[in-house]
């Protein structure tokens, strides 16, 4: 079945720590997104991507990075200068920039 | 900018009761809308969009949303709810960057 998959659902880091979330997808989709999810403020945009080989920031990008090497791949990595990393992350894909499909999510806890 | 507002932050019907959730949103152009639903710890389902066309809009599980051009509303109902729809349900539209703009959800309860 077509989808995608994130990796690894739950995830526990250390202060100072950089940690890397995966996304695939094989639904051959072009533009593949990231948001972050905090209770009661809805979802918002960290980066996107709607070709390989380029990405832009969204509203909140700042203390993330993305990499978009390949079609199916778009890792996000939460880096030491993200002030409050715990959250719940989802990654979504599209391929006609207007119906989302989204992952399970990947829960982000900084102990 | 375009945003969208859900007022309401927690809703609870009985099983079997009507349901509408409300959603109004901000934005210059026609837009395009969505409802997603999302069950605990789940990414999110979509339930309809509405691009253009008839206002009245079918989706899936017995979900439907009327476009109110008038009321920049596009508020999402079902005439008989399941205890299996309790979820947090999400309304959103696309902005001129093709990026969606969600609304902060409005979380159903479901009494038996």
């Amino acid at each position: 079945d077509g989808g995608i998959t994130q990796s690894p659902k739950y995830l526990f880091r250390k202060e100072g720590q950089n940690v890397t979330l995966s996304c695939e997808q094989n639904l051959n989709h072009d533009a593949m997104y990231w948001y972050r999810q905090d209770p009661g403020q809805g979802l918002r945009l960290i980066y996107y991507s709607q070709i390989v080989n380029d990405f832009q920031k969204g509203d909140i990008a700042e203390g993330y990075s993305v990499s978009r090497e390949k079609k199916e791949s778009f890792p996000l990595t939460v880096t030491s200068a993200q002030k409050n990393p715990t959250a719940f992350y989802l990654c979504a894909s599209s391929t006609d920039r207007n119906v989302l499909t989204f992952g399970a999510g990947s829960r982000l806890t900084v102990l | 900018a375009q945003s969208v507002t859900q007022p309401d932050i927690h809703i609870t019907v009985s099983e079997g009761a009507s349901l509408e959730l409300r959603c109004n949103y901000s934005y210059g152009a026609t837009p395009y809308l969505f409802w997603y639903v999302q069950s605990p710890g789940q990414g999110l389902q979509l339930l309809l969009k509405y691009f253009s066309g008839d206002t009245l809009v079918q989706g899936i599980k017995g979900f439907e949303a009327e476009f109110k051009r008038s009321q920049s509303s596009f508020n999402l109902r079902k005439p008989s709810v399941h205890w299996s729809d309790a979820a947090e349900y999400f309304c959103a539209v696309m902005d001129s960057s093709y990026k969606l703009i969600f609304g902060s959800g409005t979380r159903l309860l479901v009494r038996p």
